[in-house]
């Protein structure tokens, strides 16, 4: 499968729990984005990983919300203890080195918070 | 700070005939610029783009126009088809800072 795998799809977690979501991106591509879609609004920036490195998080809430792409296995979202309002579309994309072309998109995780 | 918007939340048009959504932007430090359509439950796929040094781009029935002095672009199907009803998202970049920023989508809806 030559695209964005993102795992699960569906996850449900009861307030206070910790989410985490992965994000295996295309093949041979080197840098990860997370984007948020709360219900009803558009796509917002998150965070700009490459391996091991924090390139942007500018659109990351300050707490209980971190993000890591390693040397080695998928990009992780990780919200700590989720509140109802953590409950969203999580897209991850990929893109190789920026030179155009646009990202590629995964399918998503729906994150809902009981 | 909505630095890329699509005012218009929805767009109905009849099959066969043109569609035409929207964006506007307004930091000028833009210079890649991306539509993306979105069926519910999947993730966005990418449609077309243009770079800031062009004014047009066309692949097939979509054409992207971008004046850069209005910082203004729009999306041209045509002619529309049933298949087209998506949400549409413009994206916009700028080539020092690798990360796209989305407008908050028209929703399209072709009638047969």
């Amino acid at each position: 499968n030559a695209g964005v795998m993102q795992n699960p799809r569906h996850l449900v977690r009861r307030r206070g729990q910790e989410a985490r979501l992965r994000c295996s991106p295309v093949k041979g591509h080197s840098h990860v984005y997370w984007y948020r879609q709360l219900p009803e609004e558009g796509l917002k920036f998150m965070v700009y990983l490459q391996k091991e490195n924090i390139i942007d998080e500018s659109g990351m809430p300050k707490e209980r919300f971190s993000a890591e792409f390693p040397k080695e296995g998928p990009s992780i979202l990780r919200i700590q203890q989720v509140v109802r309002g953590d409950s969203a579309a999580y897209f991850c994309a990929s893109s190789p080195p920026w030179g155009g072309g646009g990202y590629t998109f995964g399918s998503g995780t729906r994150l809902t918070v009981v | 700070d909505q630095q890329v918007k699509q005012n218009s939340p929805s767009l109905s048009v009849q099959e066969g005939r043109i569609s035409i959504l929207n964006c506007d932007y307004t930091n000028s430090m833009f210079d890649y610029f991306l539509w993306y359509k979105k069926y519910p439950a999947e993730g966005p796929t990418f449609l077309i783009s243009i770079s800031s040094i062009k004014d047009k781009n066309e692949d097939g029935r979509f054409t992207v126009f971008l004046n850069k002095s209005a910082k203004h672009l729009s999306l041209h199907i045509v002619p529309s088809q049933p298949g087209d009803s998506a949400v549409y998202f413009c994206a916009a970049s700028a080539s020092n800072t690798g990360k796209l920023i989305f407008g908050q989508g028209t929703t399209l809806q072709v009638k047969p």
